[in-house]
């Protein structure tokens, strides 16, 4: 299978604490994208981040990739009970459009 | 970025029948996508939805049992056939943005479907 694998499958901290959670594939990648979906709704879009960037930020979003363990990592600083979600990677293959996701990491951020 | 709406949100289908959902986009794209996602699992691309051509379906999929229109840059519908429990997933719509491959990809809000 080509899916992507993200680890933790799931976590579960404490309001304020940091989340880091990791997604590895099997190809080389045009590109890498995160994104949350809440309670099985549409997925929204986090971060992109290219096969030559090393690392992206928004707001309190990190994203980093590393093409050489073909891994990337999400850390959402000082979260909130309302980043519980699951949160998914997906890769699109270097010469492809299509999107391949990984099987996502389940977020509950206790109040 | 694009906004994408699906109908119907949701529906409950008996097994046998079929149900189409259709997708809407509010600007002209060229790639529109399909997916499903069964219960608890990630997403599984269905088949790209081609304007003014048949779909080009991915390994495990059909044009029976999945068929797709797009007739024009802003609207493709996705039927499931011959409903049977296991049909019961979300499935998503979804565009890429302007620029092909390399910019982001969008989602509309899905249409779960449950199979009695």
């Amino acid at each position: 299978s080509q899916q992507g694998e993200e680890d933790p499958q799931a976590l579960s901290i404490q309001e304020g604490e940091n989340a880091t959670m990791n997604c590895s594939y099997k190809t080389s990648i045009n590109n890498l994208q995160w994104y949350r979906q809440n309670s099985g709704r549409g997925l929204v879009h986090l971060i992109l981040i290219r096969s030559n960037e090393r690392e992206k930020h928004s707001g309190r979003l990190r994203v980093t990739l590393d093409t050489s363990k073909k891994s990337s990592s999400l850390l959402i600083t000082a979260s909130r009970a309302a980043d519980t979600a699951s949160y998914f990677c997906a890769t699109t293959r270097s010469g492809t459009y299509k999107y391949i996701f990984g099987t996502g990491t389940r977020l509950k951020v206790l109040a | 970025s694009a906004v994408i709406s699906q109908k119907p949100s949701r529906d409950i289908c008996q097994r046998g029948t079929s149900l189409t959902i259709q997708c809407q986009v509010d600007s002209q794209v060229t790639m529109m996508f399909w997916y499903r996602q069964q219960p608890g699992q990630s997403l599984t691309l269905i088949a790209t939805a081609n304007q003014g051509s048949e779909a080009t379906y991915e390994s495990g999929f059909v044009i029976d049992k999945f068929p797709i229109s797009r007739p024009n840059l802003t609207f493709s519908t996705l039927t499931v056939s011959n409903l049977s429990p296991e049909d019961s997933s979300i499935y998503l719509c979804s565009v890429l943005g302007p620029g092909g491959a390399a910019n982001e990809q969008f989602f509309g809000p899905g249409t779960r479907l449950t199979v009695l």
